[in-house]
């Protein structure tokens, strides 16, 4: 069976350009999460996603945003990018019921110039 | 606010025993979870509790002491690919939203021959 799928895997954009990754969770998978990582730190909460409902944010701006598909697949959305967003964007999908269980994808690794 | 703490780095020798402790302040728990991360890859699950006490799972254990807020994983019989950093999490009932998920800052394992 195929894990959580994100694309793309690499991405260079510049300052004030906006950005879409997507994640595809695990089959049968209900609930997405996504994080951002920096390197030498812990992943950032931003969102989590279940039923295409938002039920969880993080303490990020709203110049980043989401949404879910009704195939539970998910796309995040940076708008407006600074050289801070530079990092590593990894999805995580959980299956119902066991949400502290997370299954976390390759990631996507985002420079911003 | 939620935050965790967990040692910055730790150092051991093949098949040893090597303890990593984390302490977590948060609003509402529902649970705290290991995961390990190998440079350049994605965090793995390793080990979810909920309740207080001993999970064990081979070679590794946690431990979770929800009266002192304080939690630890256990690694036995050390070897050379436990090399990596290990996260401790939890999901509480925080954020905006009423969920929100919070990982430490990390622990880099070191395996020496």
């Amino acid at each position: 069976d195929a894990g959580v799928t994100q694309s793309p895997t690499h991405l260079i954009k510049t300052r004030g350009q906006h950005v879409t990754l997507r994640c595809s969770p695990i089959s049968g998978h209900k609930s997405v999460s996504w994080y951002q990582q920096v390197l030498g730190q812990g992943p950032q909460f931003i969102f989590q996603y279940y039923e295409k409902e938002e039920r969880g944010r993080g303490n990020f701006p709203d110049r980043f945003s989401a949404r879910q598909f009704p195939n539970y697949s998910s796309e995040l959305n940076v708008n407006a990018l600074l050289l801070g967003d530079s990092a590593l964007y990894l999805c995580a999908s959980s299956p119902t019921g066991s949400e502290n269980i997370q299954y976390f994808g390759a990631g996507t690794r985002l420079s911003v110039l | 606010g939620q935050s965790l703490e967990q040692p910055s780095e730790v150092t051991a020798v093949e098949g040893a025993i090597v303890q990593i402790n984390c302490t977590y302040q948060t609003s509402g728990f529902y649970g705290l979870s290991w995961y390990q991360q190998h440079d350049g890859g994605a965090p793995t699950f390793l080990s979810y509790n909920a309740l207080d006490g001993l999970e064990e799972t081979g070679r590794f254990s946690s431990f979770l002491s929800r009266s002192d807020s304080y939690g630890y994983l256990l690694l036995q019989e050390l070897q050379m690919k436990d090399s990596a950093s290990y996260f401790c999490a939890v999901r509480d009932a925080g954020g905006n939203y009423g969920q929100n998920f919070v990982f430490g800052p990390g622990t880099r394992l070191s395996v020496l021959p």
